[in-house]
């Protein structure tokens, strides 16, 4: 129940095209929907994050589609570019106290951007 | 100025070792935590502090003592490493534990055992 389920696991796409990553959960006292990004020999970093109660949200060329009912939400990268190569991970998290605010990871997907 | 360090980068050791790994912010968060990452990439959460306070102990080894002395250090001691302890442990750090609150990780401590 704790789980949170990605995929693809890994991904290639052309410079230009739209990537699309999917993520999965059970748990709906989930609140809290980030993705990370993750460069070879970095850590994770946030990318965007959406919460429960709000359907789309977009910050530059990453949007977040956010399905409560189907409890899924998906990653879209528009006009991807060589530099978004990298792993992203989909996370999962809940407003309760003695959770402690930790991060439930997906598998991760590795996206490699073709020139 | 790095927001979150952890030292070493690198650390190959023998099975059976004692080894530690050290985390500080300089965020000035309250919460802190050490997430471990396998050879498939996959990220585990083993333990959460809130102002010095564990908070999570995700059913991690015995082996595998936090210590945090104030705020900004949390530090990761394992004792009688064995070959599944090699991964790359994420420390990271956000301002308060709960839900929404952003965590920035540090740039990992990629541990070998041989």
């Amino acid at each position: 129940q704790q789980q949170v389920k990605q995929s693809p696991q890994s991904l290639i796409v052309q410079k230009g095209g739209i990537p699309i990553i999917n993520c999965a959960y059970e748990n709906t006292a989930f609140d809290y929907f980030p993705w990370y990004q993750q460069f070879p020999g970095k850590g994770p970093a946030l990318l965007i994050a959406i919460r429960p109660d709000v359907s789309e949200k977009k910050e530059g060329r990453f949007t977040i589609s956010f399905n409560k009912s189907a409890k899924q939400f998906s990653l879209h990268i528009m006009d991807s570019q060589p530099g978004d190569s990298a792993t992203y991970f989909c996370a999962a998290s809940m407003g309760i106290d003695n959770q402690g605010g930790k991060l439930i990871f997906g598998q991760g997907t590795e996206l490699s951007v073709k020139p | 100025d790095t927001a979150v360090s952890q030292t070493p980068k690198y650390l190959v050791t023998q099975m059976g070792n004692d080894k530690s790994i050290k985390c500080e912010q300089n965020l000035g968060h309250d919460t802190m935590y050490w997430y471990k990452q396998d050879s498939k990439k996959f990220l585990k959460i083993m333990f959460s502090y809130n102002n010095k306070e564990l908070i999570i102990n995700e059913t991690v080894p015995n082996r595998f003592s936090p210590k945090s002395p104030d705020k900004a250090h949390l530090n990761l001691h394992i004792n009688s490493l064995e070959l599944g302890d090699s991964a790359v442990y994420f420390c990271a750090s956000s301002h308060g534990r709960f839900a929404g609150s952003e965590a920035f990780f540090g740039q990992g401590t990629r541990l070998t055992v041989v």
